[in-house]
């Protein structure tokens, strides 16, 4: 049973396109994330909510935006695709209680992206 | 605000040899650190992490860190790797006191073990 799951592992489509990736955590977990993996591996959070509210937004293009239906659930939809946004969106999970979260985070296996 | 610096992007080394990951970090408050391995086309996953106590830890696969606080280090080392050991290997450090949730981490280390 697989404990953060995101879809789909691979999306490619053209730019301009508008383009969702789901991700389910099934831990009990109050906080979840999105990371970009870059071509060069470099890993970058771009937000995180605890328990459905927004807490963690870096300087991410407003193209970008999270939604969290519940705290089981964390979706990114990303409008206008550009070239740039070409990497590996990666979702995680920690266990996000106060001042019990030690930050050890739980990914899902990425979803590839490929603008062309 | 806190940074992580993983001093070594890449390192070759033969199969059964040791090998030492090096992964510094700079804090003004106490922290949490972890070493995570990215096997090639899938996600992080944690091999150990420093929470308190004795300063050497061990992780999954034979692998094992210190946490040295006056060096602000925690080095990954394994006596003796294998072939499957291959991976992107990540250390990331979190803040205790406050927004313990939020992870930074390092470039990582691409650790290649050759026959």
């Amino acid at each position: 049973d697989t404990a953060v799951s995101q879809t789909p592992k691979y999306l490619v489509t053209q730019m301009g396109n508008d383009k969702s990736i789901k991700c389910e955590q099934n831990l009990g977990h109050d906080t979840m994330y999105w990371y970009k993996q870059d071509s060069k591996k470099f890993l970058k959070i771009m937000f995180s909510y605890n328990n459905k509210e927004l807490i963690i937004n870096e300087t991410v293009p407003n193209r970008f935006s999270p939604k969290s239906p519940d705290k089981a659930h964390l979706n990114l939809h990303i409008n206008s695709l550009e070239l740039g946004d070409s990497a590996v969106y990666f979702c995680a999970s920690s266990w996000g209680g106060q001042g019990a979260d030690t930050g050890e985070l739980f990914f899902g296996e990425g979803s590839r992206l490929t603008v062309l | 605000a806190q940074s992580v610096t993983q001093l070594d992007s890449q390192v070759p080394v033969f199969e059964e040899a040791p090998v030492e990951l090096r992964c510094n970090y700079s804090s003004s408050v106490s922290v949490y650190l972890f070493w995570y391995v990215q096997y090639p086309n899938q996600g992080l996953q944690l091999l150990l992490k420093y929470l308190s106590g004795s300063t050497l830890v061990k992780g999954i696969n034979g692998f094992e860190a210190e946490f040295n606080k006056s060096q602000t280090s925690f080095h990954l080392r394994k006596p003796s790797v294998h072939i499957s050991d291959t991976a992107e290997y990540f250390c990331a450090v979190s803040d205790r006191d406050t927004n313990a949730g939020k992870s930074t981490f390092g470039d990582g280390t691409t650790l290649t073990v050759k026959p």
